[in-house]
Parts: C-alpha cells; structure tokens; sequence
C-alpha cells in the first residue's frame, strides 16, 4: 500500500536559518505529492504539488523537487521566519485505490525570533 | 478560499450516542472525503464520496458511516460513539479525481467523546 514518512519533530529554528523537512514515499504507480501547512486551530492549506517526477513545486519561498529515484520531496526554504511556525504534512495521492490523500504523521516546526 | 463549512466546529458526547456531523460546499465539487486527524498518525481517509448517492469506504471507516444526497451535502455518521472516536474531522473536497488535482480542506470539527 502506499505511505508516506515524515520527520515528526518538533524541530525549532531561529528565525533566517535554513529548513529541510524530510518526505520519503512508498506508493504504486506514479503519485502526485503535495505539501500542506496547518497552522494553529486551522484546517489544511496547500502550501505546493509536483505530478511528476523532477518536477519543482513552489510557493512563499517554499520548495520541494519530485524525486523518483530516491522517492523523495523534501520540503527547504532558504530563509524561514516566526510566521512559518506551523504544521507541514506531506501527501501522496496515487490513482489506484482510493482516491484519498495517503498523509505522513506532520512535522510541528516552531521558529524563534 | 474554497466555499466549505463544517457543522458543528466542536462536539461533545457520551459514549452510545448517535454523532452526525455535517459538511457543505458551495464549490459544485464533484469528490468530498472525511479525514480524521490523531497525534501520531497524521489525517486518515474515513469514507470518501465521488457523487451523489456514490460513496466509499477508505481506511479507517470502522464505526463510521456517510451519506450524500445532494452534491453540496456530504454527512459523517457515528452510530454509537465510542472514546476512540475522539478527534478533529476534516472535510476535503476536489473537482476531480486527476492525480494532479488539489483537494481543498474544511476547518474542521472537534468531537470529543466521553
């Protein structure tokens, strides 16, 4: 079936320092992976996709790369600030089974000022 | 923002009682889901609707049942809460069932099971 992995954290930074969130995929057939942020007390934003392999999402500063070889899409953002404190799950959504979002279990990311 | 409001926004019952919670969209969406989300497990697909009267089981829907008789109305029923029941449901709806399509979030609902 398919999953998804994710760093659960909490991971703190400082403001202006450099994040990578780690997502790594199992899933049949050739997902659609997305990125979404829930900040406190909200429901789920996307935050950006990517349909196919080597595609680059990117949104607010945020951006992941379709990985197939290494079945990854990794989140980065070069410079993060108080405002990205949230959490940030990575999803699949594969066109067997289904036709749900497969989550990973969300990363809280706190940033200091 | 896409046009989806959940009813009620918090909830709490006892064990054995019957919980029907509510989603609406003024999107003219085709798909709508119910998640639920747990610390530790991320959201979960609870059953999924891809039309009116056209429903299915995802997951985790041990428990729960659903109905959809328009397309702007997509019902999550508990027939008899229990504890584990205990979450934040989230309704998600999309256009369409491509890969590459965005499935849109509700607020969510806090049921709380004693």
């Amino acid at each position: 079936g398919n999953s998804v992995t994710q760093m659960e954290g909490p991971v703190t930074l400082s403001e202006e320092a450099f994040l990578t969130i780690n997502c790594t995929y199992t899933a049949t057939g050739y997902p659609s992976l997305f990125w979404y942020v829930q900040y406190p007390g909200e429901g789920l934003q996307l935050l950006l996709k990517a349909t196919k392999a080597d595609d680059k999402g990117s949104n607010k500063g945020f951006e992941a790369t379709y990985r197939k070889e290494t079945t990854s899409f990794h989140l980065e953002k070069g410079s993060v600030q108080v405002s990205d404190s949230a959490v940030y799950f990575c999803a699949l959504l594969s066109g067997g089974g289904a036709d749900g979002l497969t989550f990973g279990k969300g990363t809280h990311l706190i940033i200091q000022p | 923002d896409a046009g989806i409001t959940q009813s009620p926004r918090h909830k709490v019952t006892e064990t054995g009682t019957p919980v029907t919670l509510r989603c609406h969209q003024t999107e003219n969406h085709r798909y709508m889901y119910w998640y639920r989300q747990d610390p530790g497990h991320g959201l979960r697909l609870i059953h999924y609707s891809y039309g009116v009267k056209d429903t299915d089981k995802g997951e985790v829907s041990d428990g729960y049942s659903v109905s959809r008789s328009k397309t702007e109305d997509f019902l999550l029923t508990l027939e008899s809460a229990t504890s584990s029941q205990t979450s934040v449901y989230f309704c998600a709806i999309s256009e369409s069932r491509d890969s590459g399509n965005e499935q849109f979030f509700g607020p969510g609902t806090r049921l709380t099971v004693l």
